[in-house]
């Protein structure tokens, strides 16, 4: 069974700092995995989608890696800001089964002026 | 031009009750999702639709019945609710099965 855990769980940085958010999953299986945002009382924004094909994806200032054989995938954004505080998650989506996204609980993440 | 959207964004009902959400894309996505987020922010799938047909049922209860009458809506019918079912719901949407999805912004269900 596919299970997904984000380690920390929550994160305070001062702005600027560059950050490596990370995810691990269990079974190396996946046929994708996408990283989100999710604002407080807000839905999920979609940042990165690598394929398992690939190693990483970049979108401005966020970089996200994907090495599957260890069952980890690291979200690092450079130079942060407060407007980078949210919720980021991290999903897989498994082989054979690929309409389905597993979640891991998230990393919180302040970043303050 | 809001691209998934739910309705409404907040029900509070007493338990028994039956009640519905419902979801609209305008993405011309084929494929539509339900999620549960917990109070603890876990948010994990309910089911999946694509073009009109159901191809995911994760081991929700059946008094959770979804309803999708074309591909740009996906309804969801709760019946005799329970405290338990409290919750966020989010839908989603994607152009394919594989694709990037695109969340609405959740319905927060309370029941009391």
């Amino acid at each position: 069974k596919q299970e997904v855990t984000q380690i920390p769980a929550a994160l305070s940085v001062p702005e600027g700092e560059n950050l490596v958010l990370n995810c691990s999953f269990t079974d190396s299986a996946i046929y994708n995995l996408q990283w989100f945002r999710q604002d407080p009382g807000k839905g999920l924004t979609s940042l990165l989608l690598i394929q398992s094909s690939q190693r990483e994806q970049t979108s401005g200032r966020l970089n996200a890696s994907l090495d599957k054989s260890s069952g980890r995938s690291t979200l690092y954004i450079a130079a942060s800001q407060p407007g980078d505080s949210a919720t980021y998650l991290c999903a897989v989506r498994p082989n054979g089964n690929t309409g389905k996204l597993i979640f891991g609980q998230g990393t919180t993440l302040q970043v303050k002026p | 031009d809001t691209a998934v959207s739910q309705t409404p964004k907040y029900l509070v009902t007493q338990m028994g009750n039956d009640k519905s959400i419902k979801c609209e894309q305008n993405l011309g996505h084929d494929t539509m999702y339900w999620y549960k987020q917990d109070s603890k922010k876990f948010l994990k799938i309910m089911f999946s639709y694509n073009n009109k047909e159901l191809i995911i049922n994760e081991t929700v209860p059946n008094r959770f019945s979804p309803k999708s009458p074309d591909k740009a809506h996906l309804n969801l019918h709760i019946n005799s609710l329970e405290l338990g079912d409290s919750a966020v719901y989010f839908c989603a949407s994607s152009q394919t099965e594989v694709a990037t999805q695109y969340f609405g912004p959740g319905t927060r269900l309370t029941v009391l």
